[in-house]
């Protein structure tokens, strides 16, 4: 089946670090997507990891993937009230196709 | 390179109406995709058109419809609007549809129904 879960909300302090936790189910996901939404806008891509690979980082952003679990996280560096936001986590199947199964998003604030 | 463009912005359409949604992707990507995002329901995948042709279609009622023209700019339409049908569209292009692909969104068009 397709599901992908994220706890709904986090708080932290500006300067700490973040970590948001996704689970999903589909064992043949070939791509793991993080976006981030701002109020009103549209879904910005952050970075993405491929179902190979452990770990990805991308300067603040790290991304870790334990397959046996299908577990995944972004870790945000040095959180900046700037990354406020909501942050969904996708999965992508495999073969031809874009389609992208999304989770239901988790709302971060940072707090100055 | 310009990003994904979708028109209108905003919309306020009555029940029963039609409504047709228009998205260009970036230069040189040749796949879009749909998806309807809802308070209730989140981000759920609508269609995927690759060269024209659509590739994937998710489980929306066959009121919902698109098409992809052979400059990859791509329309869906919804006809006999209903108020569940309020959400924001959002469209999103890609180079291709395999390998690495990824998908960049567009702002979205914010549908009302009234």
């Amino acid at each position: 089946g397709e599901d992908v879960e994220q706890s709904l909300f986090l708080s932290v302090r500006e300067g700490d670090s973040s970590v948001i936790n996704c689970t999903y189910t589909d064992s043949s996901s070939t791509y793991l997507y993080w976006y981030k939404q701002e109020p009103g806008a549209g879904l910005q891509l952050l970075t993405y990891i491929f179902s190979n690979m452990d770990m990805k980082q991308d300067q603040r952003l790290t991304v870790l993937l334990n397959k046996k679990d299908k577990h995944l996280s972004l870790r945000i560096a040095d959180t900046q009230t700037g990354d406020s936001a909501i942050y969904f986590c996708a999965e992508r199947g495999g073969g031809a196709t874009n389609k992208l199964i999304f989770g239901t998003g988790t709302l971060l604030a940072v707090q100055p | 390179k310009a990003g994904v463009t979708q028109t209108p912005r905003y919309l306020i359409k009555t029940r029963g109406q039609q409504v047709t949604l228009s998205c260009s992707p970036i230069s040189g990507h040749r796949s879009v995709s749909w998806y309807q995002q809802t308070p209730g329901q989140g981000l759920q995948f609508l269609f995927e058109y690759f060269s024209e042709t659509q590739r994937n279609k998710g489980n929306f009622p066959g009121r919902f419809s698109g098409r992809q023209f052979s400059n990859s700019r791509s329309e869906m339409n919804v006809s006999t609007l209903e108020l569940g049908d309020s959400a924001l569209y959002l469209c999103a292009s890609s180079l291709e549809t395999s390998g690495r692909s990824e998908q960049y969104f567009g702002p979205g068009t914010r549908l009302t129904v009234t």
